[in-house]
């Protein structure tokens, strides 16, 4: 069971340049959501999903966009990379999030925008 | 903003004692949970108290929840060196599972 895998674990971006980070769980989870940590500021929620087809905003949208076409995938699209994004991200799920249940998470994608 | 704030920021101890730390939010909750995060880790999922509980116990963590007063606390009992990371608590509402800042700990050999 491998949990929620996070790729890649490393990434060197330019200034403008796009790209996508993938997340994928392998527990059938229907809630998924996409964070950003800096230092200081703990996590801070980019994005949501709470079932297949359905997304919606957390508090730091703007720069990223997500889709969820499958319970399994909840990829992060950055349109055009900028340094104030650089930081290390994390995707996370849980079975559900409105009962009483834990979220699980990826080991985190460190980006840099250079 | 973040829904949770945890306090202090930072704490260090001694090996064998005993580590606190607590944690403010601002709306009502379903539960709170609490979460570790090694260096250069993910979170882990230490414990979760429901609304209507005031009090639970897993291993050597106990945690409190005062829904009057909107905080709960994390105590951590015989620290031991692997203890040492950052703690965080989170809170759901609306959907979001909202996180605080974090407490770093440290436990000194």
């Amino acid at each position: 069971n491998a949990g929620v895998t996070q790729t890649p674990k490393f990434q060197v971006l330019k200034t403008g340049q796009s790209m996508t980070l993938q997340c994928a769980q392998d527990m059938n989870h229907e809630y998924m959501s996409w964070y950003r940590q800096d230092p200081g500021m703990g996590l801070r929620l980019i994005h949501y999903s709470v079932g297949a087809g359905i997304t919606d905003q957390g508090e730091v949208p703007n720069g990223y966009n997500v889709s969820r076409s499958t319970t399994e995938d909840f990829p992060l699209r950055l349109l055009s990379a900028a340094p104030s994004q650089t930081s290390v991200y994390f995707c996370a799920s849980s079975y559900s999030i409105g009962g009483n249940t834990e979220a699980f998470f990826g080991q985190g994608t460190r980006l840099t925008v250079v | 903003s973040q829904q949770g704030e945890e306090d202090p920021q930072a704490l260090s101890i001694q090996e064998g004692e005993n580590a606190t730390m607590n944690c403010s939010y601002k709306t009502s909750i379903n539960n709170l949970q609490w979460y570790r995060q090694n260096s250069g880790r993910g979170l882990v999922h230490l414990i979760l108290i429901r609304s209507n509980e005031r009090e639970k116990h897993s291993g050597r963590l106990r945690v409190t929840l005062d829904t009057s007063k909107k905080s709960s606390s994390l105590l951590i009992t015989a620290s031991r060196a692997a203890d040492t990371a950052s703690y965080f608590c989170a809170t759901v509402y609306d959907y979001k599972l909202s996180f605080g800042a974090g407490t770093t700990v440290t436990v000194r050999a």
